[in-house]
């Protein structure tokens, strides 16, 4: 099976730019997780989706928001971009049935960048 | 809240030798998963084993086990016969035993083998 694939990889942006980053699970798993990956505050959780819905959301202000398609894709979006939000976001994605047997399987990552 | 404690930031460990890596946790429920993730530098995220806290055997790997200690809110991942290909980054995690994918991560250890 092919991994959990994040797409673009790289992204450079201004400060009040909004991005989008794109996540396609492994193939079968319904449940898609986000995280933000950065030097001082460490793996910090963003939001999960299972079957096109939100079923769970870390502390992470509005700007912040992400969508889950009937293929289990999902995509986060940031907008009004601040210099804080420079980060490695990882998704992860699992069967998402039950958490006592799921393992979230990570993706590479996007590494952005805000200027 | 649960939080997940990793109190070395830097380890590194002689090529075939033996390295334990430390990990505290704090919840008050009763039902919840331990992992360890690795990170190397390519920045994919792979997880290395996991332990249901209902289960007293500690889990097994291969070259990998841990010393889960409930009582003690404890963790600690201990690596055998260490090679080159083990330098990574390793993360502990925690997560609830429900529909929850809120995984909380603790800072990480730097983990260097030296040949």
């Amino acid at each position: 099976k092919a991994g959990v694939t994040q797409t673009p990889r790289y992204l450079i942006k201004t400060r009040g730019q909004q991005v989008t980053l794109s996540c396609s699970p492994i193939s079968g798993h319904r449940s898609v997780s986000w995280y933000q990956q950065t030097p001082g505050q460490g793996l910090q959780f963003l939001f999960e989706y299972f079957s096109e819905t939100q079923r769970n959301k870390g502390n992470f202000p509005g700007r912040f928001s992400g969508r889950q398609f009937s293929n289990s894709r999902s995509e986060m979006n940031v907008s009004t971009l601040e210099l804080g939000d420079s980060a490695l976001y990882l998704c992860a994605s699992s069967p998402g049935t039950h958490a006592s047997t799921d393992t979230q399987y990570f993706g590479p990552g996007t590494r952005l960048t805000v200027l | 809240a649960q939080t997940v404690t990793q109190s070395q930031p830097e380890m590194s460990v002689q090529e075939a030798e033996t390295v334990t890596l430390s990990c505290t946790y704090d919840t008050s429920e009763s039902n919840y998963y331990l992992f360890w993730y690795k990170q190397p530098p390519s920045r994919q995220m792979i997880l290395v084993i996991r332990q249901e806290a209902y289960k007293q055997q500690n889990a097994t790997e291969n070259r990998f086990s841990v010393n889960f200690q409930k009582a003690a809110k404890s963790f600690s991942l201990k690596i055998s016969d260490s090679q080159l290909g083990d330098t990574a980054m390793y993360f502990c995690a925690f997560i609830l035993g429900s529909y929850n994918n809120d995984m909380r991560f603790g800072a990480g250890t730097r983990l260097t083998v030296k040949p």
